[in-house]
């Protein structure tokens, strides 16, 4: 059964940066063909993509927030870690983490529960 | 990017209602189009997949179909359960962007 599950701050400041940790169970990202991708919803509004990393370590990002978005992966913790920099109150949202497979057919079969960031001083 | 833009942005109906929901991507994207149903506090459970695939645990009165730039969810024979938020998403090209979503409400 694959299994995701998204820990880090619940509150930061404006300015600082963000780390969340996606902690990867049932599946590895070691394996053929496997991804883990980041997708936010602030409240109340739609889902955004944000970025996703492939077993290759071939990474993609939402264009509008590249220059503040870094996803790594640690196969052997079997987790994905997602930094933002300059963390404004706009980026107030739950943070979700999916599994995937490459090709996009069938993407983000599953998901982690989600956290909660709050940005404000 | 492209753009995906859903309507209508909310629908009321009443249990035992046949709906429709559509899809329209700003460029064709073939059949790489994902339908997702998000209930209050939970994460999106992806139900349609490729268009038109029924993800597997899915009840049948869900359907999907379309390719290139327009798409449908259709469900038949509402039930409760199925008063909810749906998304769909394209995956031809990265980023994998979401329509705004449909929130479906009980008549």
């Amino acid at each position: 059964q694959i299994t995701l599950k998204e820990s880090g701050p619940t509150l930061v400041k404006p300015t600082q940066t963000l780390t969340l940790t996606c902690t990867l169970s049932g599946f590895s990202l070691s394996t053929n063909g496997v991804g883990v991708g980041w997708i936010r919803q602030p409240p109340g509004k739609a889902l955004e993509w944000l970025t996703l990393i492939y077993w290759d370590d071939d990474k993609r990002y939402s264009p509008s927030l590249k220059s503040r978005l870094t996803i790594t992966k640690d196969t052997s913790k079997n987790q994905v870690v997602l930094t933002m920099t300059n963390m404004d109150p706009v980026d107030t949202a739950t943070y979700y983490c999916a599994h995937l497979f490459y090709g996009g057919y069938r993407p983000f079969d599953s998901w982690g529960q989600g956290t909660l960031v709050t940005v404000s001083s | 990017d492209i753009q995906m833009t859903q309507s209508p942005s909310s629908l009321s109906a009443s249990v035992g209602d046949r709906v429709t929901i559509t899809c329209r991507a700003s460029q064709t994207i073939s059949s790489y189009l994902t339908w997702y149903q998000q209930k209050p506090g939970k994460p999106p459970k992806l139900l349609i997949y490729a268009a038109s695939s029924l993800e597997s645990g899915v009840p049948s009165r869900f359907s999907g179909s379309g390719s290139g730039r327009d798409f449908t969810l259709t469900i038949s024979g509402l039930q409760p359960e199925d008063f909810a938020t749906y998304y769909c998403q394209q995956s031809y090209n990265t980023p994998y962007t979401f329509g705004q979503g449909t929130k479906l409400q009980i008549k």
